[in-house]
């Protein structure tokens, strides 16, 4: 399998519960922000997504929360399924076009039987 | 994968030899991009292009190249010259060319995994 991510944090939560992943971004004029999931070996698949007006965005069974005064994003998946398992980054765009973003390395999710 | 296609989706290559990844994507969108994936980094931007016929180079563009010739294809050559080549590459598009109306997600390929030999 796909080796990127071996050397992330884990996290490891159990099957139903919920759990959090955070993020701290470095430019406090970002204004967008975007959770993605990678599969081992797989590209990355878009989330949810947030704008920095906002402090709270809610997807189906994934929320995003936003602090800007820290400097923090944190992502909440609710009632964590084995098909969770994955490496989950954070990226920030910090300007007005695409090449702008700003990955962050990830944390890795495993969801314990 | 969102109508990105990456192949193949293992190579590998003997040192000295140049290699071309393909991207093409048949979503329509003008902006394409190549990242690099290394265990425990996060992305990193080799090249990006906007338009047809316009690359321009991102954080990590020395021992790559690129071509845009058609919308729907940005392939990547991976030089001798790049001295540290085994990655993982992801190729991405996105509607990006004007001033944000609507933020600029960009959709990902699954990805090639590069061996230098």
């Amino acid at each position: 399998g796909e080796s990127v991510g071996l050397h992330l944090p884990t996290l490891s939560v159990q099957e139903g519960d919920n759990s959090i992943i955070n993020c701290a971004y470095s430019n406090s004029a970002s204004d967008y922000f975007i959770w993605y999931k990678q599969e081992s070996g797989k590209g990355p698949q878009f989330i949810i997504d947030i704008r920095s007006n906002m402090d709270k965005r809610q997807g189906q069974r994934v929320t995003v929360l936003l602090n800007k005064t820290v400097k923090h994003l944190s992502l909440q998946i609710a009632a964590t399924q084995p098909g969770d398992s994955a490496v989950y980054f954070c990226a920030e765009l910090k300007g007005n076009y695409g090449q702008n973003f700003v990955f962050g390395p990830g944390t890795r999710l495993s969801v314990l039987p | 994968d969102g109508g990105i296609t990456q192949s193949p989706k293992y190579l590998f290559r003997k040192e000295g030899q140049n290699v071309t990844l393909s991207c093409e994507q048949n979503l329509n969108h003008d902006a394409m991009y190549w990242y690099r994936q290394d265990p425990g980094q996060g992305l990193r931007l080799i090249y990006y292009s906007q338009i047809v016929n316009d690359f321009q180079k991102g954080d990590i563009a020395e021992g790559y190249s690129v071509s845009r010739e058609k919308k729907e294809s940005f392939p990547l050559t991976v030089t001798s010259a790049q001295k540290n080549p085994t990655a993982f590459y992801l190729c991405a598009a996105s509607r990006d060319r004007s001033p944000m109306s609507s933020y600029n997600e960009q959709f990902f390929g699954p990805g090639t995994r590069l061996t230098v030999l």
